[in-house]
């Protein structure tokens, strides 16, 4: 079965401070992909980043980075200097492509806000 | 950058109606369409992925004589919610994942659509 669990259901900060959102999942597959989304009040999912299972570099982009670690099947995800303008629902997803239609599998997503 | 529009962005229906939603892949062939549902301050849950040219297949508690989707081609899929009632509200998107190759497997998703049956 494939899952992912963000833990987090609100999280909660003051502009400038750092956050983690944290991502855990679940797949009994070798090869997946790994995907973050932030979705802003207007609905639209942004897409942030895609990672496949055989890539473990962490990456930043900007004020954004990522922690991929096969060892805990996590894929956390931190905002260094929050903005108001990060405020959002971010959603965790899986996809595998072996034998499947390659659905995406989404967390319950965790609604970061983010106070002047 | 690959663009998927959805049609209506919103909608307001009484119920009993039909709603008929498109999703289109503007700059690129899309083989599978994706169709979520969205319920307010939950996550996206697939209700169906659709092949080009082929019959969609649903998901565990979507009735597909309720959600008919049809993708007749490589650009276009629509969603019908027939007879609506006002639990179908909702905001529903799309996703359409390029062919093997060329965009390979990233899903491009639509901006939603917005239904309020009332």
């Amino acid at each position: 079965a494939q899952k992912v669990t963000q833990a987090q259901t609100e999280i909660s900060v003051v502009e400038k401070e750092d956050v983690t959102l944290d991502c855990v999942y679940e797949t009994r597959d070798t090869t997946y992909y790994l995907f973050w989304y932030k979705q802003p009040p207007s609905g639209e999912l942004v897409f942030l980043i895609r990672r496949n299972s055989f890539d473990e570099q962490n990456e930043i982009s900007g004020r954004y980075s990522w922690n991929f670690q096969k060892s805990t099947s996590s894929f956390n995800f931190t905002i260094t200097a929050s903005q108001v303008v990060d405020s959002a629902v971010y959603f965790c997803a899986l996809v595998n492509y072996g034998g499947s239609q390659g659905n995406l599998i989404f967390g319950k997503g965790t609604k970061l806000s983010v106070k002047p | 950058g690959a663009v998927v529009s959805q049609h209506p962005s919103w909608v307001i229906c009484k119920s009993g109606t039909s709603v008929k939603i498109e999703c289109r892949s503007l700059d690129f062939q899309a083989t599978t369409m994706f169709w979520y549902r969205q319920f307010p301050k939950q996550s996206l849950m697939l209700m169906a992925t659709s092949n080009e040219g082929s019959k969609a297949t649903y998901e565990q508690g979507v009735e597909k004589d309720k959600f008919l989707i049809n993708h007749a081609s490589l650009t276009l899929s629509t969603l019908t919610v027939t007879s609506a009632h006002p639990e179908d509200s909702s905001f529903y998107i799309c996703s359409a994942r390029g062919l093997a190759g060329g965009l390979g497997n990233e899903q491009f998703f639509g901006p939603g659509t917005r239904l309020t049956v009332l």
